[in-house]
């Protein structure tokens, strides 16, 4: 299975400001993706990141908020654009290098916005 | 039809008990099923995962029961062990290659195995 680092680990933001969050695979991936989880709550799929197009969002959210970058088959990051308390969770990345199953996931970024 | 029903949403074991959780799917376009483990400050790590063409997968105390008919399948952990103590998600999702398809989680089980 592919190995997930995602920095920051946690960060406390001011509310208006954007965060990055990076997240770096040990090896080259199929596919990556952006899911946020409340404390507590299962997971929701943000979006799919694209390798060299544009990322695929899920309902209830857009790229304006959400914008994401994939420049190759290992690295990708999800910035929080303008942010309020109402996006303080849990960010975690996910791959898999095998079209739909064998999904790894990184520690997540538990971001509080204040 | 995407949704995949977990239960319970909490248990508690004493140690060496088996624990159980189940769920069940709507969509049989699904085949693939695993279980996640995830533990407070950790990412969701997989656990197990079953294909509808077997009825049961064991590996080590964790088995994934498979029932294809009624669309349910179920994770138990045997001699559960207080180390088990975690929040366990099934999911599902379909990896013939028709189109993208996302992995669909359950709403999750806390499961706590007492000393």
């Amino acid at each position: 299975s592919a190995v997930i680092s995602q920095k920051p680990s946690r960060d406390i933001c001011q509310r208006g400001t954007s965060l990055t969050i990076q997240c770096q695979v040990d090896s080259q991936v199929t596919m990556m993706f952006w899911y946020r989880q409340q404390p507590g709550q299962s997971l929701t799929l943000i979006a799919t990141a694209n390798q060299g197009s544009e990322a695929t969002y899920e309902s209830g959210f857009v790229i304006d908020k959400f914008p994401i970058s994939r420049p190759n088959l290992t690295f990708s990051t999800l910035t929080v654009s303008n942010m309020s308390p109402e996006d303080s969770s849990i960010y975690l990345c996910s791959a898999t290098r095998e079209f739909g199953y064998g999904y790894t996931f990184g520690s997540g970024t538990r971001l509080t916005v204040v | 039809q995407q949704q995949v029903k977990q239960s319970p949403q909490s248990l508690i074991v004493q140690k060496g008990g088996i624990s159980i959780i189940n769920c069940a799917y709507e969509n049989t376009a699904f085949d693939y099923f695993p279980w996640y483990q995830q533990f407070p400050g950790k990412g969701p790590a997989l656990l197990i995962a079953i294909r509808p063409d077997v009825s049961e997968k064991k590996e080590g105390r964790f088995t994934i029961s498979f029932n294809k008919s009624a669309k349910q399948f179920s994770l138990h952990i045997m001699d559960s062990q207080p180390g088990d103590s975690a929040t366990y998600f099934c999911a599902a999702s379909r990896t013939r290659n028709t189109g993208f398809q996302k992995l669909v989680f359950g709403t999750g089980t806390r499961l706590l195995v007492s000393p």
